[in-house]
Formats: structure tokens, sequence, C-alpha cells
């Protein structure tokens, strides 16, 4: 039983360009968080979805950031046209579901670095 | 103020030390959890916490949901537990984490 995967681990972007992260849920699991780590500071909620639903998206920024998680496939964060300050450590966690006895199952990271 | 404290952020321990790491929160919970993350590396889930008391090997971590604090202990300290140590709370309708801005254990062989 594979656990959560992001993927790619290591991200590096040109300012200006877009970058797609990507998680796949532990199986069974139907519900994702999203959370950044900038250098330095530490993990803040982004978003939760369920599949094909943004159910929680207080944590993401305004603008340039959008995430999904369509019926099929994985869990898209995508960022468009990044800055230098998106520089961080993105995290997948995975549930089965919203009880308060849920496990927390983190994803590796991806590290982005724009240039 | 956060919602989450941790203390200290910084911990320098000799080999075979015993460690505490605290941590308090101010908002309703319905589960606390303690997470590992080394330099670079990704978030492992230590313990999950509603009430009492926590044991798995050297480490132990309570809780006191009426002084909404939490400890996590680690006995017979080692190089090995060197890394960063995150309290983090589950809030809201929704579950999300809410994260403390983590201890930096070194320990010294």
């Amino acid at each position: 039983n594979a656990g959560v995967m992001q993927n790619p681990r290591h991200l590096v972007r040109r300012r200006g360009q877009e970058a797609r992260l990507r998680c796949s849920p532990m199986k069974g699991h139907s519900h994702v968080y999203w959370y950044r780590q900038l250098p330095e500071e530490g993990l803040k909620f982004m978003v939760y979805l369920q599949k094909e639903n943004i159910i929680d998206e207080s944590g993401m920024p305004k603008e340039r950031f959008s995430a999904e998680f369509p019926k099929e496939g994985p869990s898209i964060l995508r960022i468009q046209q990044v800055v230098r300050g998106d520089s961080a450590a993105y995290f997948c966690a995975s549930s089965p579901s919203t009880s308060r006895n849920t496990e927390a199952f983190f994803g590796q990271g991806t590290r982005l670095t724009v240039v | 103020k956060n919602e989450v404290e941790q203390s200290p952020q910084n911990l320098t321990a000799q080999e075979g030390e015993f460690i505490t790491i605290n941590c308090s929160y101010s908002v309703g919970i319905s589960a606390l959890h303690w997470l590992q993350q080394h330099p670079g590396g990704g978030i492992v889930s230590l313990f999950m916490l509603s009430s009492g008391k926590k044991k798995h090997g050297r480490l132990i971590a309570t809780i006191n949901i009426q002084e909404k604090h939490s400890s996590l202990h680690i006995t017979a300290s080692h190089p090995r537990d060197s890394a960063v140590y995150i309290c983090a709370v589950r809030s809201g309708a929704t579950n999300k984490l809410i994260f403390g801005t983590g201890t930096l254990l070194a320990v010294q062989p």
C-alpha cells in the first residue's frame, strides 16, 4: 500500500512560468490537504479538497494559485506566473474522511525553486 | 499570537539525555499530532492524541485537554533523533491542521 505520492520531488521554474505539483493520495483516501512551508517558516494550510470539490480554500493566495482533485487522477496544485516568493516546500496530506480520529499521512513534498 | 505555540524553538542535547518539547494551543481541537521532519525531508507522523498519553519506543506524548497543552518526551536521546519536531492541531469543521513553528533538536554524541 503505497503512501501519499507527490511529484516531482524538486521543481525549478523561472519567474513567470507555471508550476504544476501533483499529489496521489493513499489508496482509499478521498480527502486531500495541501500545505506550504516557506523557508524558515512553519507549515501553513492552503486548501482542502474532496473528489471533484474544493471544500476549503481559505489558505490559498487569491491570485495565481489554483487546485483541483478530479474524479480520476491525482490532485494538482497549479501556480501560474511564479515569483521568487513562491519558492517553498509544498506538502500534500490525505485522509479517508474528516473524522476526528484521522491520522496524518503526508507525502514527501515538492520543493519548488523559482529562479 | 500564533494559535499553536511550541517551546523551545531550538534544543541541543547530549546523547542519552531526556528531552521534553512543549506545545500550547488556543483553539478548540479534535486531535493533536506530533510530527517529525528531517532537514530537506518529508513529514512523518509520530503520534495522534485526543486525550491522555501514548508511548512508542523511546517517545512519549501526553496531552492535557483542560490546559490546552501537550508534551513530547524522548528518553535516552540519540543523534538519529536530531530533526525538527512539529506540533499540529486539527481544528475547525474541515479538520485542517494548524502547525506550530517547530522545535529544531540536535542531539550530540
